[in-house]
């Protein structure tokens, strides 16, 4: 079955720095990668997802970076805000299901 | 304002007693779907459904059941809840399929 793994697993960033996290699967026919957030006490939502025909995308603050060959996809976040401060999951599709990678818990320091 | 709500939020039962955790979407969307969420194995499919009376296994679907009778109601049914039942549960809608998936607030479960 598909493998997704998450990295890091935690991530303490300072208020306005950067923070990036890497999602690496194996199923080569993967064509859809989704980031969620999940908030304490809340369901995942999704915040940007990206389709193997395009490398990058952006969404104010948030962007997200596909390699297709290396089979890894990460998501960027800049100027970090406290409100940042969540759980991030990946969640490429494999056979026609999302494949939840096992969270990055950030934390943004004020 | 759009959204899919799951009612218990919280629900604590014992082993056998039959529940239902009712799920409802005011998007009309085709695709439902519940999960299960559980320390270190993130979240994972129990079932899901493309469409009305269309309704498929997902990768953990043992001890549970789902029905869809209408398109924006979605319950999932535990006939003999086990403690290993106890967890997270989210319900998700999309307009069609997998991607742009909107998850519900979770109902957390306990069964002694």
């Amino acid at each position: 079955g598909e493998n997704v793994e998450q990295h890091p697993s935690t991530l303490s960033v300072q208020e306005g720095d950067s923070a990036v996290i890497k999602c690496t699967y194996s199923d080569s026919a993967s064509n859809y990668f989704p980031w969620y957030k999940q908030e304490l006490g809340k369901g995942p939502q999704l915040i940007i997802d990206i389709r193997s025909n395009v490398g990058e995308k952006k969404d104010q603050r948030i962007a997200v970076t596909l390699n297709k060959t290396a089979k890894h996809f990460s998501l960027h976040i800049t100027e970090t805000q406290p409100e940042d401060s969540a759980v991030y999951f990946c969640a490429p599709i494999s056979g026609g299901k999302l494949i939840f990678g096992s969270g990055t818990r950030l934390l943004v320091r004020p | 304002e759009a959204q899919v709500t799951q009612n218990p939020r919280y629900l604590i039962t014992v082993t056998g007693k039959k529940l239902t955790v009712t799920c409802s979407q005011n998007m009309n969307h085709e695709y439902m779907s519940w999960y299960r969420q559980d320390p270190g194995l993130g979240l994972r499919q129990i079932y899901y459904s493309m469409n009305v009376e269309v309704t498929d296994k997902g990768d953990v679907p043992e001890g549970y059941k789902v029905s869809r009778k209408e398109k924006r109601n979605f319950p999932l049914i535990l006939e003999s809840p086990s403690p290993n039942q106890t967890s997270l549960y989210f319900c998700a809608s999309s307009p069609m399929g997998v991607e742009t998936q909107y998850f519900g607030p979770g109902t957390r479960l306990l069964v002694l």
